[in-house]
């Protein structure tokens, strides 16, 4: 099977760092996306890593091991608006750029 | 421009009903995506369209049928649905050349079966 493991919540408070780590199993692995889900809205991209190694986006980071597995989307300097869902998403064929999400996390920032 | 456009924004519709919904880009992108999110839950693939052709069926019942009539519009056709088809249904695109190959999300259509 294929699957993909993330927290379901997590609460920090604003200014803080945050780190929702990803662990997956898939039968096809071309890279590790993260998205983010405001309530009511469509997921938008935040990053890709196809690579082992640490990708910077602003106050997003995000982090990739293939030989674990294992990923991991970094906030920094958090703020209200980055209350939201966050998906981890494994593209798994490079025809049809399918992907697998995880089950998403909450993340709730308080003041 | 990054938007994928879909209409309509709700949608009720009773289980005797026929409605489509519609989904439209213009970036060029070569794939095109049907999604169902229910809530608290994330996207579940149903179709995908690459380069115009049906690659993927996720083994999604009759009563939904997808229409790509060029590669820019993305139809999905309703028929006999249920209350427990209710959910979001989401269109995305992307470019499938590989590397990143960011999949662009429209905003979604919130459809009621009652």
């Amino acid at each position: 099977g294929q699957s993909l493991e993330q927290p379901s919540e997590v609460t920090a408070v604003e200014g803080a760092i945050v780190q929702i780590n990803c662990t997956y199993q898939t039968s096809g692995f071309y890279g590790l996306s993260w998205y983010q889900q405001h309530d009511g809205g469509a997921p938008t991209f935040l990053s890709y890593n196809a690579l082992d190694g640490l990708e910077e986006t602003g106050r997003f980071s995000s982090f990739l091991s293939r030989s674990d597995s294992y990923g991991y989307l970094l906030l920094q300097e958090l703020q209200m608006k980055d209350s939201a869902s966050y998906f981890c998403a494994v593209k798994v064929s490079g025809n049809t750029g399918k992907l697998i999400f995880g089950q998403g996390t909450t993340l709730q920032v308080k003041p | 421009d990054t938007e994928v456009t879909q209409t309509p924004k709700h949608l009720v519709m009773g289980m005797t009903n026929k409605k489509s919904l519609k989904c439209e880009q213009h970036m060029g992108h070569r794939a095109m995506y049907w999604y169902k999110q229910k809530a608290k839950k994330p996207p579940e693939l149903m179709f995908v369209y690459s380069y115009e052709k049906l690659s993927i069926n996720e083994s999604v019942p009759s009563r939904f049928s997808p229409e790509c009539p060029n590669s820019s519009l993305l139809n999905l056709h309703l028929h006999a649905l249920q209350p427990e088809d209710s959910a979001l249904y989401l269109c995305a695109s992307s470019l499938l050349g590989g590397g990143t190959d960011t999949q662009y999300f429209g905003p979604g259509t919130r459809l009621t079966v009652l």
